[in-house]
């Protein structure tokens, strides 16, 4: 069974710090099928990054991607108040459908 | 702006079928996948399935057995059925529609891997 492990579950920090988080594959998958939402309390997701590495429409550049094969990362350059949430990466495979990560939240230390 | 908006009923009863409806506003039907996610009370999220608005259809194979997705091109619709349903499907159930975006690796079009519109979700409780 696929699957996506997001590390740490609870990441502390407070605002203006760098924050990285950590989604893994179970299996080698293609760059062009991560992406990463974030959800805040009480909303829907809303996407971040697809192709691992590309800011979706209207997403400030403090947030990037990277990785390949099996690890990928979300940085947050330097965290803004809102930027407060739950974060989860997400992955596309034609016979799997969509496959989301455990999530990671963001918390304010 | 697209939007997208759930509609069903709040609360099933265990052992019966979920049923839930999305319109869709501001934008095509068309040429666009249409899906289903779901979020347990204080859980991450799940998806359900997608359909693409000829029809076809892609299901999570962990609910497959339980799950029809169909799309109503007339009405700006399209709907979920979840059969036989237990506590454990008691969530917060999105429609979403997924966005095109450009891989420039291989110059291509991408139109199923990732969501650019969220409905804002209906909680849908199973309880006796």
């Amino acid at each position: 069974e696929f699957m996506l492990t997001q590390s740490p579950g609870t990441l502390s920090l407070s605002p203006g710090e760098r924050a990285t988080l950590s989604c893994r594959a179970s299996q080698s998958v293609s760059s062009s099928y991560l992406g990463w939402y974030q959800q805040k309390s009480g909303q829907a997701p809303r996407l971040l990054i697809y192709g691992a590495s590309s800011r979706a429409t209207g997403i400030p550049d403090r947030f990037s991607g990277s990785g390949s094969g099996t690890d990928f990362t979300l940085t947050i350059s330097r965290l803004e108040p809102e930027d407060f949430a739950v974060y989860y990466c997400q992955q596309y495979g034609t016979s799997t459908g969509l496959t989301f990560g455990g999530g990671t939240k963001v918390e304010i230390k | 702006q697209v939007q997208l908006q759930e509609s069903g009923p709040g609360l099933v009863k265990p052992s019966e079928t979920l049923s839930l409806t999305c319109t869709v506003s501001g934008g095509s039907i068309n040429s666009y996948y249409w899906s289903w996610i779901r979020q347990p009370p204080g859980k991450g999220l799940e998806w359900i399935g997608y359909i693409y608005y000829t029809g076809s259809t892609n299901y999570n194979p962990s609910l497959k057995s339980r799950v029809t997705i169909s799309v109503d091109r007339s009405k700006i619709q399209f709907s979920l059925m979840l059969t036989s349903v237990t506590a454990a499907d008691t969530a917060v159930y999105y429609c979403a529609r997924h966005g095109h975006y450009y891989d420039s690796s291989v110059s291509y079009w991408n139109t199923e891997p990732f969501i650019d519109f969220w409905g804002q979700g209906t909680l849908v409780t199973v309880s006796s």
